[in-house]
């Protein structure tokens, strides 16, 4: 069964302590990897996605990367409106290949 | 240009009582899903539409659920005789096509609280 696995639930940073975010998958068969983000009271926005092991993709103060097993959305020197939940979603090859299976995300709060 | 629209933000029902939630996508967008968000949860798969029919209903909970989009465009989910655990956020999502992009468009959701 396809799973996902996030850590650590929530990560309360000093702006600009700069950390990572992690994201553990199980999929027969990796299509691709998303990472979102979700503000309260939001739908989740896209942010990356990610194909295969050694990819990276970056944006702004954000760096997603992948390995076969796990991803890392990296934040470097992070401001308070970075503070949001961060959502991985994988999606397998096959029939359902529209499919998201998303993590239960990680809370990340900035303090300025 | 505008987003994907949900209507009801919010709604608030007794138990038993029937429910429908309203998702306008981006206009041009085919493909069509909901998700189900419960508190500290991510969202969960219910139903994909690719153009007016249903593609993958796997995810709906059980019979009391349905969806439908006869036009291909503006998709409606119903709920009837609604149970304390239904409450949740009901999110839709659009993308140009269905299979092989993660690009969702997501809506604001519905959230749904049954008394």
């Amino acid at each position: 069964e396809d799973q996902v696995t996030q850590s650590p639930e929530a990560l309360r940073l000093q702006e600009g302590e700069s950390s990572s975010l992690n994201c553990s998958y199980t999929v027969s068969g990796l299509r691709g990897l998303f990472w979102y983000r979700q503000d309260p009271g939001k739908g989740p926005e896209f942010l990356f996605t990610l194909y295969s092991a050694g990819e990276e993709k970056e944006k702004e103060r954000l760096k997603a990367t992948l390995t076969k097993k796990e991803s890392f959305l990296h934040i470097t020197a992070p401001k308070p409106e970075d503070s949001a939940t961060y959502l991985c979603a994988v999606q397998g090859v096959g029939a359902s290949s529209y499919k998201l299976i998303f993590g239960s995300g990680t809370r990340l709060l900035v303090r300025p | 240009g505008a987003g994907v629209s949900q209507t009801p933000s919010n709604k608030v029902t007794e138990k038993g009582k029937y429910v429908e939630l309203r998702c306008d996508p981006i206009s041009g967008h085919t493909a069509l899903y909901w998700y189900r968000q419960s508190l500290g949860q991510g969202p969960e798969f219910l139903i994909y539409f690719q153009g007016t029919g249903a593609a993958d209903d796997s995810g709906l909970p059980n019979d009391r659920f349905f969806a439908v989009r006869p036009e291909g465009s503006v998709s409606t989910l119903k709920i009837q005789r609604t149970e304390r655990g239904d409450s949740a956020v009901y999110l839709c999502a659009s993308s140009l096509r269905g299979e092989n992009t993660g690009e969702l468009f997501f809506g604001e959701g519905s959230r749904l609280t049954v008394l």
